[in-house]
C-alpha cells in the first residue's frame, strides 16, 4: 500500500511569493495534519483537517491556510513568504482525529525562501 | 497545554553498546506518548507508542520505552545499537484540543553510532 505522498519534494521561492504544497493521505485515512520543521528543531503543528473541516490550528499567522478535498487529499498554502518560512513541511495522515491515533508521516516538502 | 523535553540534544555511542534517550512530558490526566525516528532527508517513522496498559512498550528495530507516570518520563532504550540506528529521534505527546489531535514534539536527540 502506498504511504503518505507529498509534492513537490523541493521548492525554492523568493520573499513575498506564494506557495502551495500538496499531500495525499494513506487510502482510507480521513484526517490530514500539517507540521513545520525548522532545521534543528522538532516539528510544529500547523493544522489538522478531518472530513474536510479544520479541526485545529497551531500558533501560525493567517498567511498559512489549508484545505481538504473530497478525496481527503490536502493543500497547504503560504502567502507573502518570509525567510523564516524556510523549513521542511510534513504532512501526516491518520484514520480519524482521535488522540490515540498513530499519525503516518510523508517524506516532506523542503521549502527554501530566498 | 502539553510539552515535551528531550534532555539530550546529542548522544554519541559505540556500536553494540546500549543507549537511553531521555524524554520528559508535562503531566496530564490522560497521556498518549510516541517516539519517532527521522533518518536524513526523510519524514518521521513511528518507533513505538504508549496509549495505556503495560508501562513497558516494545517497538520496531529492537527499541523499547518505559512509561513512568510518577516521574513523567518516557525514556527510549536499546540494548545494543547498530550503525544503521544513526538518526534523529523525537519524543511526542498528544495534545487533544478542540477536537484536534495535535502532536507536540521535543527538540530531538541526534544519535550518532561510532564504529
Amino acid at each position: 500500500d502506498a504511504g503518505v505522498t507529498q509534492s513537490p519534494t523541493h521548492l525554492i521561492k523568493t520573499r513575498g511569493q506564494q506557495v502551495t504544497l500538496r499531500c495525499s493521505p494513506i487510502s482510507g485515512h480521513k484526517s490530514v495534519s500539517w507540521y513545520q520543521q525548522v532545521l534543528g528543531q522538532g516539528p510544529q503543528f500547523i493544522f489538522q483537517y478531518y472530513e474536510k473541516e479544520e479541526r485545529g490550528r497551531g500558533n501560525f499567522p493567517d498567511r498559512f491556510s489549508a484545505r481538504q478535498f473530497p478525496n481527503y487529499s490536502s493543500e497547504l498554502n503560504v502567502n507573502a513568504l518570509l525567510l523564516g518560512d524556510s523549513a521542511l513541511y510534513l504532512c501526516a495522515s491518520s484514520p480519524t482525529s482521535g488522540p490515540y491515533n498513530e499519525q503516518f508521516f510523508g517524506p516532506g516538502t523542503r521549502l527554501t525562501v530566498l | 497545554a502539553q510539552s515535551v523535553t528531550q534532555l539530550d540534544s546529542q548522544v554519541p555511542v559505540f556500536e553494540e553498546a546500549p543507549v537511553e534517550l531521555r524524554c520528559n512530558y508535562s503531566s496530564s490526566v490522560s497521556v498518549y506518548l510516541f517516539w519517532y525516528v527521522q533518518y536524513p532527508n526523510q519524514g518521521l517513522q513511528l518507533l513505538l507508542k504508549y496509549l495505556s496498559g503495560s508501562t513497558l512498550v516494545k517497538g520496531i528495530n529492537g527499541f523499547e520505552a518505559e512509561f513512568n507516570k510518577s516521574q513523567t518520563s518516557f525514556h527510549l532504550r536499546k540494548p545494543s545499537v547498530h550503525i544503521s540506528d544513526t538518526a534523529e529521534y523525537f519524543c511526542a505527546v498528544t495534545d487533544f484540543i478542540q477536537g484536534a489531535q495535535k502532536l507536540v514534539f521535543g527538540q530531538g536527540t541526534r544519535l550518532t553510532i561510532n564504529p
